[in-house]
């Protein structure tokens, strides 16, 4: 069963705007944790932040911030102030230590940043 | 700096054939997997490996194996290549669960093409 959901398969996003990525997940375990990762057109998967399912603060990372949301399952990024450069394939993720950590992955939104 | 090789960035092979690709970390992680990316799909996990000589079937093992003799290294098998296996494989490490707040750590990807 998919355990990870992005519903948005591609955006368009203007320069300096704030985009939201959706990212939904299914878990019953109360100890996880969750990754959003970029892959430019050169393929390198790049890490961007961490949520724990137990931290109390939303993650920020820079431009990067992870809108938690416990009781929905919802860990949406949002990149502030769009830059060129972050027109790139974004992946939802999430650990569960009972998997002998293994990374589940969502199916990517792809963001294009226009001028 | 930490890293984590592929043997190859692209491989073509013909059909029927065995195929390895080789992967190598760096950092001393327990754990290292293998998955597979293809266009709508995300990132697949064909298998992983939580220690030395020891390994899991991922979500989608049917027609590939593997070996981790060492713990820097964790190889996947084709046994013998068929077309529907051309896509981007992707090797990643991480620390094991409790630790791995960076999440995982990915390879440069290897494209491969069964003709």
């Amino acid at each position: 069963a998919q355990k990870i959901t992005q519903t948005q398969p591609g955006m368009f996003v203007q320069e300096k705007e704030a985009v939201t990525l959706d990212c939904t997940y299914d878990t019953s375990d109360p100890s996880y944790g969750l990754f959003w990762y970029k892959q430019p057109s050169s393929g390198e998967m790049i890490f961007l932040i961490y949520q724990g399912s137990y931290d109390q603060q939303n993650a920020t990372e820079g431009r990067y911030s992870l809108n938690f949301q416990k009781a929905r399952k919802s860990a949406n990024l949002v990149i502030s102030a769009s830059q060129l450069g972050d027109s790139a394939m974004y992946f939802c993720a999430m650990r569960e230590p009972d998997s002998w950590g293994k990374f589940q992955f969502g199916a990517g939104t792809q963001v294009v940043v226009t001028p | 700096d930490v890293k984590v090789t592929q043997s190859s960035r692209y491989l073509v092979k013909r059909t029927g054939e065995k195929v390895f690709l080789e992967c190598v970390q760096d950092m001393d992680h327990e754990n290292m997997f293998w998955y597979r990316q293809d266009p709508g799909l995300g990132l697949r996990l064909i298998y992983f490996s939580y220690d030395v000589k020891m390994k899991e079937k991922g979500d989608i093992p049917e027609g590939y194996s593997v070996s981790r003799e060492k713990k820097e290294r964790f190889s996947l098998i084709l046994e013998s290549a068929s077309t529907n296996q051309t896509s981007m494989y992707l090797c990643a490490s991480s620390a094991s669960s409790d630790r791995a707040t960076r999440g995982a750590f990915f390879g440069q990807g290897t494209r491969l093409t069964v003709v």
